[in-house]
């Protein structure tokens, strides 16, 4: 069963403008990975926190982690028209699985 | 370009043909796993394999039938597939330390399947 569910579906901001993203999951994580995917192409991974971690950044991008609510947040400060993809959280569990959310669509209009 | 090879890019084929999706990493890791996306569905984990162990099947159809020779080489037999199952094919590799998912998943591009 899909375990991440992302929040909002679709999101449409200007060029500059902070996108914010949330997910949502449901059992024990070892931890969470953000992932980008261009359309119809293979998915990239951007951050991975762990679970006895509470924040983490890495360039533009700033990522929440909060394990009693089961739920984390993706923030890309100042967005650029290169950042329009589909966002996707993803949990790693034990068993070497990766499962992965339903995806946000980012579209950021220049 | 992340080190993970996926052929063919596309392929379109007949509900009573069999073919054979390609992935190979290049990356010296030890678990590998293939993902299936549909449109305005979530990605769907179908198999991971630590080394060359399939260690997961995610109640797939057995016209699916994945094999794994080495740790390098991942493929994805089909068989009399439905078009329902014409979709977004995605293989990824990880090195994997206990079980634990603890690092990054690595995608090849895909393969792009049409079943008529």
């Amino acid at each position: 069963s899909q375990q991440g569910e992302e929040d909002p579906q679709a999101l449409s901001i200007q060029e500059g403008e902070n996108a914010t993203m949330n997910c949502s999951y449901k059992t024990s994580i070892n931890n969470l990975q953000w992932y980008r995917q261009n359309s119809g192409r293979g998915l990239v991974h951007l951050i991975l926190i762990r679970s006895n971690e509470r924040e983490k950044h890495s360039g533009r991008l700033r990522v929440t982690l909060d394990t009693s609510k089961k739920s984390s947040s993706l923030l890309i400060t100042a967005s650029r028209a290169a950042d329009t993809a589909s966002y996707f959280c993803a949990t790693g569990q034990y068993g070497n699985k990766l499962v992965f959310g339903a995806g946000t669509i980012l579209r950021v209009k220049s | 370009e992340t080190g993970v090879t996926q052929t063919p890019r596309h392929l379109v084929m007949g509900m009573t043909n069999k073919k054979s999706l390609k992935c190979e990493q290049h990356l010296g890791h030890n678990a590998m796993y293939w993902y299936k996306q549909s449109a305005k569905k979530p990605l769907e984990l179908m198999f991971v394999y630590n080394f060359k162990e399939q260690t997961e099947n995610n109640s797939v159809p057995s016209r699916f039938s994945p094999e794994c020779p080495n740790s390098s080489h991942l493929f994805l037999h089909l068989h009399t597939l439905q078009p329902e199952d014409s979709a977004l094919y995605l293989c990824a590799s990880s090195q994997d330390y206990r079980g634990k998912m603890n690092t990054e998943a690595f995608f090849g591009q895909g393969t792009r399947l049409t079943v008529v």
